[in-house]
């Protein structure tokens, strides 16, 4: 069973590009996240999904920050533009139902350099 | 307030000793699920070990169980025997009940396996 793809493992872009992320879920998990790590903050959830559909999108940062999840094996998180402060690993996780017995799955994670 | 708490800022422990990484966490929700995972070197977040609030036996899992003290809400992880490839990050996270949960994760405890 194939885990959580993440592409790509790393970017890095100038200030003021569009950057985006991707996710392909563990096929069968009806929900999806999106994290953020930095030194600093540790890890954020930025938003998750339920079979597609956003529940809670109160970590989103700015209204630079849009993700989408446009069916059950796919997921993009966008930054337009972005900023330097923006720079941190980028992990989506998905899982399945119950939700408090069962865990996150991880990606590989994309790293994001912002110049 | 904090939900999870990871105060130890970094443990270090003898190659083939065991070591604990302590974790507590705050919730009145009856139900919840505590997970650890590790994050090495390489970036990677892997899944350890759940414990449920209303199991009756701490988890194990190979090398690693779980201590856990309901009462003082502690979730404390035990690494049997530990290996130099041990050396790594190790979170604490919790998920609570309701219908649309998030996983919540601690800062992260550092552990260095010495030879």
């Amino acid at each position: 069973d194939a885990g959580v793809i993440q592409s790509p493992r790393h970017e890095v872009t100038e200030m003021g590009q569009e950057v985006t992320l991707r996710c392909k879920p563990i096929s069968g998990h009806d929900y999806l996240f999106w994290y953020r790590q930095t030194m600093m903050r540790g890890l954020e959830l930025l938003i998750y999904f339920n079979n597609n559909v956003p529940i809670d999108d109160s970590g989103m940062p700015e209204d630079r920050f849009s993700a989408k999840m446009p069916n059950a094996s796919f997921s993009t998180l966008k930054i337009q533009p972005s900023e330097p402060r923006d720079s941190a690993v980028y992990f989506c996780a998905s899982s399945r139902l119950p939700l408090t017995n069962s865990p996150l799955h991880f990606g590989n994670g994309t790293r994001l350099t912002v110049t | 307030a904090q939900k999870i708490t990871q105060t130890q800022p970094g443990m270090f422990v003898q190659e083939k000793e065991a070591v604990t990484l302590d974790c507590t966490y705050d919730t009145s929700d009856p139900s919840y699920g505590l997970f650890w995972y590790k994050q090495p070197s390489s970036g990677e977040m892997i899944f350890l070990i759940y414990q449920g609030s209303y199991d009756q036996q701490n988890a194990t899992e190979g090398r690693y169980s779980l201590n856990f003290q309901k009462a003082r809400k502690s979730a404390n992880l035990v690494i049997s025997a530990s290996q130099l490839g041990d050396s790594a990050m190790y979170f604490c996270a919790m998920r609570e009940s309701g219908a649309n949960s998030k996983l919540t994760f601690g800062k992260g405890i550092t552990l260095s396996v010495r030879p």
